[in-house]
């Protein structure tokens, strides 16, 4: 079992460019959670997909971010048109359907850095 | 809107000695409280709490949860090198859209020097 698997590790963008950042649920999970983490800082709840549909995305920036969990293939977090404040540690985390009565296993997250 | 705070914001110690993280929450429809550790890469999960007064026990960590005081303390005692991380306590929503959400603060980075 591979556990979540975020990709890629380390993704540097210039202002304006677009960041693409994936990540693979564990084998059986079906909900998945974004959260973000600025330096010096915990992280920071942005939605909770399942598959096909979102669920809650009250902690996602109104402008430029996106998310989506297809039938197939990974859970994206896209954002567009990137500016220096959205160079952070992106983390996914993943669940089965039943919910999880454990602690969430958190991927190793995408390093994004805006030059 | 939910909130969890945690204190101290950093802690230095030495080896051996015994620390206590403290970590209060405000949460509509709270369902559990979970505590990770954080080192260079992903948040490892430590401990989730649902019952109050009930303590969870894992080698030299240990954690409770208080439900009527809205906290939790993490406890680790004969402190090492390898404790130093950063902290991390987070609330769990239940029901409706907000299900499995965690709420999280800010950490107490813990150094703990040889």
């Amino acid at each position: 079992n591979a556990g979540v698997m975020q990709n890629p590790r380390h993704l540097v963008r210039r202002r304006g460019q677009e960041a693409r950042l994936r990540c693979s649920p564990m084998k059986g999970h079906s909900h998945v959670y974004w959260y973000r983490q600025l330096p010096e800082e915990g992280l920071k709840f942005m939605v909770y997909l399942q598959k096909e549909n979102i669920i809650d995305e009250s902690g996602m920036p109104k402008e430029r971010f996106s998310a989506e969990f297809p039938k197939e293939g990974p859970s994206i977090l896209r954002i567009q048109q990137v500016v220096r404040g959205d160079s952070a540690a992106y983390f996914c985390a993943s669940s089965p359907p039943t919910g999880a009565n454990y602690g969430y296993t958190f991927g190793s997250g995408t390093r994004l850095t805006v030059v | 809107e939910d909130k969890v705070v945690q204190s101290p914001l950093s802690l230095v110690v030495h080896e051996g000695d015994t620390v206590t993280l403290n970590c209060s929450y405000e949460v509509t429809n709270f369902r559990s409280l979970l505590w990770y550790k954080q080192e260079k890469k992903a948040p490892t999960f430590l401990f989730m709490l649902t019952s109050s007064g009930i303590e969870k026990k894992s080698g030299r960590l240990s954690s409770i949860l208080d439900k009527k005081e809205l906290s939790s303390i993490l406890n680790i005692t004969a402190t090492q090198t390898g404790d130093s991380a950063i902290y991390l306590c987070a609330a769990r929503n239940a029901g409706g859209t907000s299900y499995g959400k965690l709420t999280f603060g800010q950490g107490t980075i813990l150094t703990v020097h040889p």
